[in-house]
């Protein structure tokens, strides 16, 4: 079956810094890929869709400057938290597009 | 806009009961899929069911299947034979079909949490 892998599965860093977060496609083409956000015992809320190729279409709060997205191939897409400070700290899901949607094991983001 | 409702914030269940989770909708389009999601404690998102709104027979995947009502916009998850593997946060989710290569989104409801006891 489709299998979405996400990189790195934690991080913990210091506030200030960038992360970067990678979301990978393993055996199918992704011409769109999502990136949700999750707070513990929350749904999963959509920041942004990224399409190859062209820039990410933010959903309506969401910091385009900070959460930077790039999709640059049609397997791999990533989310760069920029500045990361504590209430970045959440789990980032990404999900592909390929014959249905496929989502990743998630990754869970510590910013002290 | 469309939105999903999950009203159960949580459920409880015997191992081998038969348990049902609630989902209401609501959209003006005539055309759309539901699914409903399970998200372990790995979480990882799994699809359980998928249903198409043109469809009128109800999805069964095993020991899963839906009971859609489209005209009261009602799509229930309903769990036979429940297993301590079922245990897990459930989540409903609505999504538009494509039109013109429109990528369309995924809508979540808040989810139920669903604990299986032995």
């Amino acid at each position: 079956g489709a299998v979405v892998s996400q990189h790195p599965s934690w991080v913990i860093c210091k506030s200030g810094t960038s992360v970067k977060i990678e979301c990978r496609s393993l055996d199918f083409q992704a011409t769109t890929m999502f990136w949700y956000r999750q707070f513990p015992k929350q749904s999963l809320m959509l920041m942004a869709t990224s399409n190859e190729g062209s820039k990410a279409t933010y959903e309506q709060g969401v910091e385009k400057d900070k959460f930077l997205i790039n999709h640059a191939s049609l397997t791999l897409s990533t989310l760069t938290v920029t500045s990361a400070h504590p209430e970045d700290s959440s789990f980032y899901i990404c999900s592909a597009r390929g014959p249905g949607r496929y989502f990743g094991p998630g990754t869970r983001l510590t910013v002290l | 806009a469309q939105t999903v409702t999950q009203s159960q914030p949580e459920m409880s269940v015997q191992e081998a009961e038969t348990v049902t989770l609630s989902c209401t909708y609501d959209t003006s389009e005539s055309n759309y899929y539901l699914f409903w999601y399970k998200q372990p404690p790995s979480r990882q998102m799994i699809l359980v069911i998928r249903q198409e709104a043109y469809k009128q027979q109800n999805a069964t995947e095993n020991r899963f299947s839906v009971n859609f009502q489209k005209a009261a916009k009602s799509f229930s998850l309903k769990i036979s034979d429940s297993q301590l593997g079922d245990t897990a946060m459930y989540f409903c989710a609505f999504m538009r079909p494509g039109y013109g290569g429109a990528t369309n989104k995924l809508i979540f409801g808040t989810g139920t949490l669903l604990a299986v006891q032995p």
